[in-house]
């Protein structure tokens, strides 16, 4: 299917637990990000690649870590989860320029006990 | 504080309209943009306007632009029951041209 795919949905892990949340889209899109959602915040941007090998941190990189080997794939991982990491985490994706519209994935639903 | 910033919550009756407002700091944002969250889903463009224009209109949606207040508004003509969402504005910015949101506005439609 055509689109950008996140896996899990949904995921509860305990905390200090290593877990990987997965972004695949299938446009071959160069820009990849990643958002977390929390209520009175709006979407807070975590990491973000230009490229496949090219990532750089946004507004709030800590606790987190992402890679970008292939194009159409950018994971994120959170090393040792804490319970104010329970968030929707968003993934999306764009063309370089001006004005093109971003694509976002269904979201991950994580919660961290 | 924010970069860009929005009221909360709104509720209007189905068949009037709806006016989101949002404050943006960043002037030299060349496109700013209204995306919708429906409820478990992911966010959807609805409109955009580029900086230099002061309104937009798109079937039932108006965007106005206060470049000088650094003020947007996104306006929903006769509001139904499934333009209950969250609504997002953002402005773009940065090298990788990434988005800052506002905290999001929960519309309410009743019937």
């Amino acid at each position: 299917d055509a689109g950008i795919t996140q896996s899990p949905r949904y995921k509860i892990t305990e905390t200090g637990r290593q877990v990987t949340l997965m972004c695949h889209q299938t446009w071959s899109h160069s820009y990849m990000f990643w958002y977390r959602q929390d209520l009175g915040h709006g979407l807070r941007l975590i990491y973000y690649s230009a490229a496949a090998d090219i990532t750089d941190k946004g507004e709030v990189p800590d606790g987190y870590v992402v890679s970008r080997s292939k194009t159409e794939n950018f994971p994120l991982t959170l090393e040792s989860a804490t319970r104010s990491q329970t968030s929707v985490y968003f993934c999306a994706s764009s063309e370089p320029g001006m004005n093109t519209e971003a694509f976002f994935g269904q979201g991950t639903r994580l919660t961290v006990v | 504080g924010e970069d860009v910033e929005q009221s909360l919550f709104l509720s209007v009756r189905e068949g009037d309209s709806s006016v989101i407002n949002c404050t943006y700091t960043d002037s030299s944002s060349t496109y700013l943009y209204w995306y919708k969250q429906e409820p478990g889903a992911g966010l959807q463009l609805l409109t955009y306007i580029f900086s230099n224009m002061d309104m937009k209109q798109d079937q039932r949606l108006t965007v106005l632009l206060n470049k000088k207040d650094k003020h947007l508004s996104l306006r929903i003509a006769d509001t139904q029951t499934g333009d209950s969402a969250i609504y997002f504005c953002a402005e773009m910015g940065g090298s990788a041209r990434q988005l800052t949101f506002g905290s999001g506005t929960q519309l309410t439609v009743l019937p």
